[in-house]
């Protein structure tokens, strides 16, 4: 079973530059989540979708990041400017049972984003 | 609102020694909680899960955690510990009222020859 894909895996950008990442869930999997890892913290959730529709982004700083997730299956997080304390991994998740609480998150190898 | 501490943002330890890594809890109502590994360039991994069954939870790779209310705690150990155990592992909380995966800070686990 393939994992959950993202690209780019690096991207070095100049700050107010803009910026987009990709992710492809694991097949079939209703729920993806968008984190932003910044170095020496744990994950924090940017954004979750179900299906096609947005569950939580209370997290998501709205003035300058979007997500989209168009059919449902493959997802875009964009940033535009961007900002120094962007910089971060930015890890996708997916999972399979919609509305389960406990069911697992699959993380795939996240795009570390260096803004200069 | 729910949020996990890890102590000890590093553990050393030899190979073969015990492996012991904190976490506790906060959560207004039973949570659900998870360990997850992320070894280098990778992304997270799921060891083990509770989800209010039973109270001690055994994972991959000869991981096992208990969840213990009393102290609202729940580490992670491992009896022996392995070259490969080497990474960064994370605690994380889920609970009922909400759909948010909280993270801890995560603990940098060393394994020494």
């Amino acid at each position: 079973e393939a994992g959950v894909a993202q690209s780019p895996r690096y991207k070095i950008i100049e700050k107010r530059q803009s910026v987009a990442f990709w992710c492809n869930p694991i097949s079939g999997h209703a729920t993806l989540y968008w984190y932003q890892q910044i170095l020496g913290q744990g994950p924090k959730l940017l954004i979750q979708f179900q299906n096609n529709g947005v569950v939580d982004d209370s997290q998501l700083p709205k003035d300058r990041f979007s997500a989209e997730r168009l059919k449902g299956v493959d997802s875009t997080l964009k940033i535009q400017p961007a900002k120094l304390e962007d910089s971060a991994v930015y890890l996708c998740a997916s999972s399979l049972i919609p509305d389960q609480h406990t069911d697992t998150q699959y993380f795939g190898p996240g795009t570390r984003l260096t803004v200069l | 609102a729910q949020s996990v501490t890890q102590l000890g943002s590093h553990v050393s330890v030899s190979e073969g020694a015990l492996v012991l890594l904190r976490c506790n809890y906060s959560s207004s109502v039973p949570p659900y909680l998870f360990w997850y590994v992320q070894y280098p360039n990778q992304g997270l991994q799921l060891l083990l899960k509770y989800t209010s069954a039973a109270t001690l939870v055994k994972g991959i790779n000869g991981f096992e955690a208990e969840f213990k209310k009393s102290e609202t705690s729940f580490h992670l150990t491992k009896p022996s510990a392995h070259m490969s155990d080497a990474a960064e592992y994370f605690c994380a909380v889920i609970n009922n009222a909400g759909n948010m995966l909280t993270f801890g800070g995560g603990t940098r686990l060393m394994v020494k020859p």
